[in-house]
């Protein structure tokens, strides 16, 4: 029973122009939502965050958009840039804090093309 | 953000014997430590959750007396996969997280290879 589904796999953008990932959950005592961004043989990297009370939280060039009612959150990469290529997973729990457990989505490898 | 520390990043180890991995958190006091895994183009999939002085909390499916988890301090926890095969050869990664943390942060990952 996959609770975070990321139903892309791969996304290539152009640099300059917006990516923008996706994220569907089925559980909804989620309330808080996580991206992290994964580069190979590495451990994932923090990059932004929002609660349930919230419909967008941005962060300079990243925003994350929640649609409750949806159970859907999207990634905002704008404007994308070379280094932006890696892998991003979406995270949920129930619950805010970093005891809480992370549920990830199988992730969507991200190509910044020049 | 706080550090987190794995190691070894990669072992080799040869079917039947232990191999352990240590995870510390290095400007804070993880009160909380996770375990997961990923297989390759996977997700990282939750293995244990730990918390400082108690046992650990296995997710279902995960044997604990292959996997045993210890986390003896506030900033020390390690994996130890005993009698390892072949099959358990996957990427390992730890995270932690301290009281006040909104969220955990991750160590650099072992890539575990049993031959």
């Amino acid at each position: 029973d996959q609770q975070v589904k990321q139903n892309s796999p791969s996304l290539s953008v152009q640099e300059g122009r917006i990516s923008i990932l996706n994220c569907d959950y089925t559980n909804s005592m989620f309330d808080y939502f996580l991206w992290y961004k994964k580069y190979p043989a590495e451990g994932p990297t923090f990059l932004i965050s929002i609660s349930s009370i919230k419909d967008k939280n941005e962060d300079g060039r990243f925003t994350v958009f929640l649609n409750k009612s949806a159970k859907h959150l999207s990634l905002h990469i704008v404007p994308s840039q070379p280094g932006d290529s890696a892998v991003y997973f979406c995270a949920a729990s129930a619950g805010l804090g970093g005891a809480q457990k992370l549920v990830f989505g199988q992730g969507t490898r991200l190509t910044i093309n020049p | 953000g706080a550090v987190v520390s794995q190691h070894p990043s990669w072992v080799i180890c040869k079917s039947g014997t232990s191999v352990k991995i240590e995870c510390r958190s290095l400007d804070f006091q993880a009160t909380t430590m996770f375990w997961y895994r990923q297989f390759p183009k996977q997700s990282l999939m939750l293995m244990a959750t730990s918390n400082e002085g108690s046992k650990a909390t296995y997710e279902q499916g995960v044997e604990k007396d292959k996997f045993l988890i210890n986390h003896a301090s506030l900033t020390l926890s390690t994996l130890t996969v005993t009698s390892a095969h072949p099959e358990d050869s996957s990427f390992y990664i730890c995270s932690a997280a301290g009281s006040m943390n909104t969220e955990a942060f991750f160590g650099q990952g072992t890539r575990l290879t049993v031959v």
